[in-house]
């Protein structure tokens, strides 16, 4: 059975600091993994996947995020901050034969100025 | 492009009565289906998923079904409300055939059980 692991359930940082977002998770086969944002009251909107290749990916709003098989982890980063990145991240992961993704339980961005 | 509508976007409703929630796909044919539920403060649990018209697969026992009458059609539904029930309520569609698509979100229902 495949899971995911978000250490940090919340994570304060100033505005224009660099942030890491941590995502462990557990699969004995290849996986795919995503990482989503969610602002108040709103849905799910994807900022990047992992499917194959490099292992680092570049996402929307200046997010990356990096595969580590030997880790099994898939770190979220971003190097400046800002006030509007403030909102829940969820990572993600897939695996070939599985129809639905299998979720985090989140971890709240505070950006401060 | 594709759209995925969920409506309401609140509902109030009390403890007994029955529950409707809508969910609707624009721009794609036969996507697979999902309600997921989030509690306060918590991360997102999978109600049901649907591969096709009349086709449901519910991953946890609870008081709520789920119907798909029309091929872009997603229905959350329950015949008697708990307190349990209050959340956050999301429907997302994927592209069916390839287990690495991402999964596409609406807006979400805010669901009040008062």
């Amino acid at each position: 059975a495949q899971s995911v692991t978000q250490l940090d359930s919340q994570v304060p940082v100033f505005e224009e600091a660099p942030v890491e977002l941590r995502c462990n998770y557990s699969s004995s086969v290849s996986v795919y993994l995503f990482w989503y944002v969610q602002y108040p009251n709103q849905g799910l909107q994807l900022l990047l996947k992992y499917l194959s290749g490099s292992t680092l990916v570049k996402g929307i709003n200046g997010f990356e995020a990096e595969f580590n098989k030997s880790q099994t982890s898939f770190h979220l980063r971003k190097p400046s901050v800002h006030i509007s990145d403030t909102a829940e991240y969820f990572c993600a992961v897939n695996q070939p034969g599985r129809r639905a993704l299998t979720f985090g339980s989140g971890t709240r961005l505070q950006v401060q100025p | 492009s594709q759209t995925i509508h969920q409506w309401p976007a609140t509902l109030v409703q009390p403890v007994g009565s029955p529950l409707s929630l809508e969910c609707t796909v624009e721009g794609t044919s036969n996507p697979n289906l999902y309600w997921y539920r989030q509690a306060a403060g918590r991360g997102l649990q999978l109600l049901f998923y649907s591969v096709g018209i009349g086709q449901i697969s519910s991953e946890v026992p609870q008081n709520l079904s789920a119907s798909r009458p029309q091929d872009r059609q997603f229905i959350l539904s329950s015949k008697k409300l708990l307190l349990s029930d209050s959340g956050f309520y999301l429907c997302a569609w994927s592209l069916k055939g390839l287990d690495n698509q991402p999964q596409h979100f609406g807006d979400g229902t805010r669901l009040s059980i008062l």
